[in-house]
């Protein structure tokens, strides 16, 4: 079983529309969790931490339901340039610093 | 901000050649990772480091892979005899090792073997 997963999507949908992913996660140890976005060819870039208690960034909404090991993310009024691939990574910031990355999920934002 | 920094942006090696990808770590950070992606595929993790010596590494690093601090700042990744298969991008990262920090990403060097 993956540590971490993802639907890999593609998410399509028009721009103004909310949409939100989720991530399952195997490891009821791990302990700290993160959405990041990645564009094309490029570096993975931190979107958001995700903490306990849910948090918001702007238009983006986090969340962590550590019963069903899952977290989410939540985006509202879909830019176009929010199309990307997201990443849902989990870790074990006590356990030789481990780092489980799912495998993406694709958002296209369409005019 | 400080930013994980990486060298070169691309690189262009035939089979069987040596490459070492560079990398500098924001100046702080305790550990250091490389990860590779292939193209339109996930991100696989290859090795961490830390104190000096590998801390954990992936079935991908094989013995062809090594990874070196050679002084304060820099942290290398080698690939010994390249593959066809070795075309990727190459992503350093780093992390505080504080509680629950994340990674930092440099920008890649995409490796292309021919």
């Amino acid at each position: 079983r993956k540590e971490v997963e993802q639907d890999p999507g593609p998410f399509n949908v028009p721009e103004g529309a909310t949409v939100a992913f989720n991530c399952t996660y195997s490891n009821s140890a791990s302990q700290s969790f993160f959405w990041y976005r990645q564009d094309c060819r490029k570096e993975p870039k931190l979107l958001m931490s995700v903490y306990s208690s849910g948090n918001e960034d702007g238009r983006f909404t986090a969340q962590l339901n550590r019963a069903s090991q899952y977290i989410s993310l939540l985006i509202r009024d879909s830019k176009l340039s929010d199309s990307a691939t997201y990443l849902c990574v989990v870790s074990f910031p006590y356990n030789f610093n481990k780092f489980y990355f799912g495998s993406g999920t694709k958002l296209n934002v369409k005019p | 901000e400080p930013e994980v920094t990486q060298t070169p942006s691309h690189q262009v090696t035939q089979m069987g050649q040596e490459v070492i990808l560079r990398c500098v770590p924001i100046s702080n950070h305790l550990y250091f990772y490389w990860y590779r992606q292939i193209l339109g595929q996930k991100v696989e993790f290859l090795v961490s480091f830390y104190n000096n010596e590998i801390s954990e590494k992936s079935e991908i690093f094989d013995d062809q892979f090594s990874v070196e601090r050679p002084d304060g700042s820099n942290f290398t990744l080698k690939i010994r005899s390249t593959k066809l298969e070795d075309s990727a991008m190459y992503f350093c990262a780093s992390n505080s090792g504080q509680g629950e920090s994340p990674l930092h990403f440099g920008n890649g060097t995409r490796l292309t073997v021919t």
